[in-house]
């Protein structure tokens, strides 16, 4: 089993709509949780990051965390067309070293 | 903003070449790390650097790769010996103290070996 798996998409959606993006994985040692965005040609952009289970939000971005079924989300409200971007959930269980899931593809359609 | 920048945004070498890759991390940071990724897959950490020594290497990084600070202000990659398997995206970051949450990473480097 990998340790990170994600839905590679691509996952397309109306703008306006909420997006609900996934990721589940192997490794209970994992503390640290993220999300990235990153458009194309650019580097990864740290979005969302926790260290609990639970739910943590900023703005339209709402991060949720369940250790119990190792499993973690992003939900995104009132999607727009800038959006769109490949989305990358990563995990550490250390304070350095990053694990990064495949990442999805998002399209918001205008 | 201050920002991670690399040099060269492609290179492209033929195979068994030496190419070094180049990153000036943001200038108060303290750590710095490589990372890459494979046209299609995930991006994969390569290497961390700290106080002049690498903290911790992922298998990837074998004795092809080398990481330096010769300087205050660059970081580098060094691949010895490309392969054709070393074509990537590679990517540096850099963080003030040892968290996963405060690494800023650059625009990447694209490496095509041939």
């Amino acid at each position: 089993q990998k340790e990170v798996e994600q839905d590679p998409g691509p996952l397309s959606v109306p703008e306006g709509a909420i997006v609900s993006l996934n990721c589940t994985y192997s490794n209970s040692a994992f503390q640290y949780f993220m999300w990235y965005r990153q458009y194309s040609r650019k580097g990864p952009e740290l979005l969302m990051y926790t260290y609990s289970s639970g739910n943590k939000e900023d703005g339209r971005f709402t991060a949720q965390v369940d250790k119990s079924s190792k499993y973690i989300s992003l939900f995104i409200r009132d999607s727009q067309p800038s959006d769109s971007a490949t989305y990358l959930c990563a995990m550490s269980d250390r304070d350095d070293k990053i694990i990064f899931g495949k990442g999805t593809r998002l399209h918001i359609l205008p | 903003e201050p920002e991670v920048t690399q040099t060269p945004s492609h290179q492209v070498t033929q195979m068994g070449q030496e190419v070094i890759l180049r990153c000036v991390p943001i200038s108060n940071h303290l750590y710095f790390y490589w990372y890459r990724q494979i046209l299609g897959q995930k991006v994969e950490f390569l290497v961390s650097f700290y106080n002049n020594e690498i903290s911790e290497k992922s298998e990837i990084f074998d004795d092809q790769f080398s990481v330096e600070r010769p300087d205050g202000s660059n970081f580098t990659l060094k691949i010895r010996s490309t392969k054709l398997e070393d074509s990537a995206m590679y990517f540096c970051a850099s963080s003030w103290e040892a968290g996963t949450d405060t690494q800023y990473f650059g625009p990447g480097t694209r490496l095509t070996v041939l």
